[in-house]
């Protein structure tokens, strides 16, 4: 069982379309990370947000913590094909001393 | 400077060979990470280390055996692997392993075991 659930595994829309991703756990996460995978790189950390109830936004990016630091959200407004790429939110547990990753959302965007 | 660097960019190994994978990072991170990611899938840790001792080894098999020389090097050292071993092998680093600190990825050295 993954600690981190993330949805959708895959998404597919077209140029200017919203969508959200959602990362959900019953564990408490003292901080929770997005990333942005291109095939045969590493992730790119997007955003780390640390307390409850927290909105980051980043240009079309939006990011939200959720208040009981269990879950969160990332939304991106008016997809282009530049945000294709493999989706991955990763949280640290307290005093685990590690990061565990979502099993990633794979979305492409079409022109 | 978030740069995570690791070398090589590719590899190619025969199940006999020995073969050494290397990540290094300038930022003053005191701890490091190998991971392990098959296609479509999310990273795998493997180790950890936290000022530059071993703290986590996600029972990992012996034929991948870690080092980390100083606080900046973290070298991955593989002898007898299989083919299922091929994979992306990804470094990251953060400052340390304690809770809310941010980890940066290198950008992987992909393998392939003949």
């Amino acid at each position: 069982t993954q600690l981190l659930e993330q949805s959708p595994q895959f998404l597919s829309i077209q140029e200017g379309e919203n969508l959200t991703v959602y990362c959900n756990s019953s564990s408490v996460f003292s901080s929770l990370q997005w990333y942005r995978q291109e095939p045969g790189e590493g992730p790119v950390l997007l955003v780390t947000v640390v307390t409850g109830g927290e909105v980051k936004k980043l240009k079309r990016l939006t990011f939200q913590f959720g208040d009981a630091r269990k879950d969160s959200s990332l939304h991106i407004t008016a997809a282009q094909p530049g945000d294709t790429g493999l989706y991955l939110c990763a949280g640290d547990l307290y005093n685990f001393n590690k990061f565990y990753f979502g099993s990633g959302t794979k979305l492409n965007v079409k022109p | 400077d978030t740069e995570v660097t690791q070398t090589p960019k590719h590899l190619v190994m025969g199940m006999t060979n020995k073969k050494s994978l290397k990540c290094e990072q300038h930022m003053g991170h005191r701890a490091m990470y190998w991971y392990k990611q098959k296609a479509k899938k999310p990273p795998e840790l493997m180790f950890v280390y936290s000022y530059e001792k071993l703290s986590i080894n996600e029972s990992v098999p012996s034929r991948f055996s870690p080092e980390c020389p100083n606080s900046s090097l973290l070298n991955l050292h593989l002898h007898a692997l299989q083919p299922e071993d091929s994979a992306l092998y990804l470094c990251a680093s953060s400052q340390d392993t304690a809770g809310g600190y941010e980890q940066y990825f290198g950008p992987g050295t992909r393998l392939t075991v003949t």
